[in-house]
């Protein structure tokens, strides 16, 4: 099993909908990341969060550490939201444990 | 602007032969990493940095080797390449310990 899962693998939305996509862990975690990674193949950090709430944008992250859950939020998509959204953890040993990502579609 | 900048972005080589990956970064960072990205496997580490001198083994470093002689760079070698080494390989650096990484536009090496 990983340490890091991520739901669902894959999301087709139509424009405007507000999306979720989650993240469960099972290890200790100092910090949890949101990653965008676009067609493209470019990765760009989009949250680091260790507790409650992050809004930026239409994105918002929040973080559950007793549940060990984390949620990602877009509201309003958009077409240029279409990427795949990567959920990954600070261990207590300092290295980051990646989940498999979120393929994200989005139409118009 | 400071970036973090990788080369070849793209690479076609031959089993058994050495091949070194460039990752250059003009943060300033002390903090360096190694991941390779595979379908089915998402991101796992390869080799990572502290510092200058100081060099880590990740979860799949067998076959790769990093040598950290500067700040700014920390290049991945792969000995003698195999056909399992077919991937895509990013580069990431942060400037303090646990904080958010930045990462390369990454390299797609083909092993054949």
């Amino acid at each position: 099993k990983n340490e890091v899962e991520q739901s669902p693998q894959n999301l087709t939305a139509q424009e405007g909908e507000f999306i979720t996509i989650n993240c469960s862990y099972s290890v200790g975690i100092s910090a949890l990341h949101w990653l965008q990674q676009h067609p493209g193949g470019g990765i760009v950090s989009l949250f680091m969060l260790s507790s409650g709430k992050k809004k930026h944008g239409r994105l918002i992250a929040t973080i559950n550490i007793q549940e060990k859950h984390s949620s990602l939020h877009i509201t309003a998509s958009h077409p240029r939201d279409s990427a795949v959204y990567i959920c990954a953890v600070h261990n207590q040993g300092g290295k980051l444990i990646f989940g498999q990502g979120t393929e994200l579609s989005v139409k118009p | 602007d400071a970036e973090i900048t990788q080369s070849p972005r793209h690479k076609i080589t031959e089993t058994g032969r050495q091949v070194t990956l460039a990752c250059h970064q003009t943060w300033n960072h002390n903090n360096m990493f190694w991941y390779r990205q595979d379908l089915g496997h998402g991101l796992r580490l390869i080799h990572y940095s502290y510092g200058v001198q100081d060099t880590n083994k990740g979860e799949v470093s067998d076959g790769y080797s990093v040598s950290r002689s500067n700040t700014e760079d920390l290049p991945l070698t792969l000995e003698s390449a195999a056909s399992s080494q077919t991937s895509v390989y990013f580069c990431a650096s942060s400037g303090q310990y646990q904080e958010t990484q930045y990462f390369g536009p990454g390299t797609r090496l083909l092993v054949l």
